[in-house]
Formats: structure tokens, sequence, C-alpha cells
């Protein structure tokens, strides 16, 4: 089974301001690891997802994320926010396995990002 | 291409009524799957397809069900609501291809239920 936890439910920051939001998973198995944000009053839209290969993966909107497999980990990142990143994000993944269910996201329990002007 | 719809936007039930909430995806996807969202919890799947006659349990399927008759459409029942069925419903679509365990979701607007 997996888990994912993000470590804040909420994170505030300035304009301009660099962010880390932080999301750490747990499992057996070797993982596919994806970030997805949320628009109020929308739905989920991928942001950036691992698979293999380098470990830094670049997204939409200049949004980064680095797996880091000893310490289970995949934070992301963004040098610079603006007011439009303002958002719920959720962290993700789903087994590498090709069995079944093994496309099944598991998600964390999100991070609300308020950018302040 | 629409992506993936979902009707209706917003609905209040009674306790104990039905309703159907209906998902169509244009993008020929073969998998699909519904979640709920409640506040502060995440997303947790309810059920999911695989294709067109073949549906799957997920997490938490108790008090819903569903059916898959066409690669588009995913509706799902809920056949005697219960207020802990008061939540936020998406449904959502993948390719499914040998690596599907890496394909991308796509989600839809989503279903805001309230049972009172």
């Amino acid at each position: 089974a997996q888990s994912v936890t993000q470590l804040d439910s909420q994170v505030p920051v300035f304009e301009e301001a660099p962010v880390e939001l932080r999301c750490n998973y747990s499992s057996s198995v070797s993982v596919y690891l994806f970030w997805y944000v949320q628009y109020p009053n929308q739905g989920l839209q991928l942001l950036l997802k691992y698979l293999s290969g380098s470990t830094l993966v670049k997204g939409i909107n200049g949004f980064e994320a680095e797996f880091n497999k000893s310490q289970t980990s995949f934070h992301l990142r963004k040098p610079s926010v603006h007011i439009s990143d303002t958002a719920e994000y959720f962290c993700a993944v789903s087994d590498v396995s090709s069995g079944a269910g093994s496309y099944q996201l598991t998600f964390g329990k999100g991070t609300k990002l308020s950018v302040i002007p | 291409n629409a992506g993936v719809t979902q009707t209706p936007k917003f609905r209040i039930l009674k306790i104990g009524q039905s309703m159907t909430l209906q998902c169509a995806q244009d993008m020929n996807h073969n998998y699909m799957y519904w979640y709920r969202q409640d506040p502060g919890m995440g997303l947790k799947l309810i059920y999911y397809s695989v294709g067109a006659g073949i549906t799957d349990k997920g997490e938490v399927p108790n008090g819903y069900n569903v059916s898959r008759s066409t690669t588009e459409d995913f509706p799902l029942r809920l056949e005697l609501a219960a207020p802990s069925q008061t939540s936020v419903y998406f449904c959502a679509s993948s390719y499914g291809t040998s690596g599907r365990a890496g394909d991308t979701q796509y989600f839809g607007p989503g279903t805001r239920l309230t049972v009172l």
C-alpha cells in the first residue's frame, strides 16, 4: 500500500517570493510521482510528473520538482510566485508495476498556496 | 475537444433519494475514474473502468454503483443518499497504454453534492 504526506496544509507566501511545497511518500514498490493543481472551483490539472530519468522535472507555469529516492520525497518549487498561483496543490503516486490497479492514483491531502500581494 | 464533462454542477438531495452523476469524455480514453473530494482529505477513488463493460471498486465504493456501456460515458449512481455522501465528485480519464501507471489523468470540473 502507498501513502502520500503533504507536510503543510497551508502555505502563505508573498508575491515574487520563492516557494517550496513538500511531499513525502511511502511505498513498498517503485512509484511514479505527480503534482496536480486545483484552481478555485475547478477540476485538477497536471503540473508535472516523474516517470524515470532525470530527477529534476520541469512542469507548466514555471514549477519544478525534484525526486529524491533516498528521502522518498518529491518537493515542488517555484522561484518566484504570482497571484495567479493561488490554488490547492496535490501530490500523488501510482504503482510502477503493471498489475491490476497499478494506474490508480493515491493522493495527498493537499496544500493550499496563498500568494499575498 | 470538450475534454471531460460532468453534469450537474450542483445538486441537493434528501436522505434516501437516488441520483446519477453523469460523466463523458471525448478523448477516446480507455480508462475512466470517479473520485470524491472531502475538505482536507484529498481525493479518494470510488470506482474505475478500464474499458467498456469493465468496472472495478476503488478505495471507497460503498453506497455507489457504476456502469460503462460505451467508451465515452461513465455514470455514477447513488441509490440511497446519505449525509456521508456530501462531497465534491470528480470524474477523470486517461488514455491507458502499456505504461498506464504513468498516464496523465484528465479531470472534469466536478459535481458538488449536498445530502440533507
